[in-house]
């Protein structure tokens, strides 16, 4: 069966450090995939996109990378700050509609 | 001001009444999407329209309508068959790349 796992639940770090969320899918072959940020009683926010023939995407503090072989999307934030603590959520796009994963909630403790 | 208005921010629903959220996009978007999210748990898709005048159930249909009239507008009605209406409802189009913008949602109770 077809399946998209963030893997924690919930994340805990300490501000300056780097947090790393994980996305796993099984028996998709996804074109892209994009990452979102929701902050509590809010919509989901766009904040990246990578192809399936990119292997690395950037945005300031922020950095996505994509291995198709391993099925696994990273999604690392540098010099974690407090006002980064949020849900994040993985979606994959194969067809219409997109896919979501559950999110991994993370916290960044000052 | 663009983007995805949602109303109510905040619903309440009597037992046996049928309750509708609004959804207006001045994005010009085709596509519009109706979600659900429980406490704690991810976006679960209601219903999709891809074009005016049609839409599609996603994984949980049962208990809700939608009509898409127009392309501005795609509102969702939990009826009374929707047993356990209590959770945040979002509302989203697609762009180009897929890339979804949500409104900021309505959060429906039962009294």
């Amino acid at each position: 069966s077809q399946k998209i796992e963030q893997n924690s639940e919930a994340l805990n770090i300490q501000e300056g450090k780097t947090a790393t969320l994980t996305c796993n899918y099984t028996n998709y072959s996804p074109a892209y995939l994009q990452w979102y940020r929701q902050d509590p009683g809010r919509g989901p926010v766009f904040l990246l996109l990578i192809r399936e023939n990119e292997k690395e995407k950037r945005k300031e503090r922020l950095k996505v990378t994509f291995d198709t072989t391993l099925k696994q999307s990273l999604f690392h934030i540098t010099a974690s700050q407090p006002a980064d603590s949020a849900t994040y959520l993985c979606a994959l796009v194969e067809n219409t509609p997109l896919v979501f994963g559950k999110g991994t909630r993370l916290s960044v403790i000052a | 001001d663009g983007g995805i208005t949602q109303s109510p921010k905040y619903l309440f629903r009597k037992e046996g009444q049928n309750v509708t959220l609004s959804c207006e996009q001045n994005l010009n978007h085709d596509a519009m999407y109706w979600y659900r999210q429980d406490p704690g748990q991810g976006l679960r898709l209601i219903y999709y329209s891809q074009i005016v005048n049609d839409f599609q159930k996603g994984d949980i249909a049962e208990g809700y309508s939608v009509s898409r009239e127009k392309k501005e507008s795609f509102p969702l009605t939990v009826t009374s068959a929707q047993k356990n209406p209590t959770a945040f409802y979002l509302c989203a189009t697609t762009g180009t790349k897929n890339i979804q913008y949500f409104g900021a949602g309505t959060r429906l109770s039962v009294l």
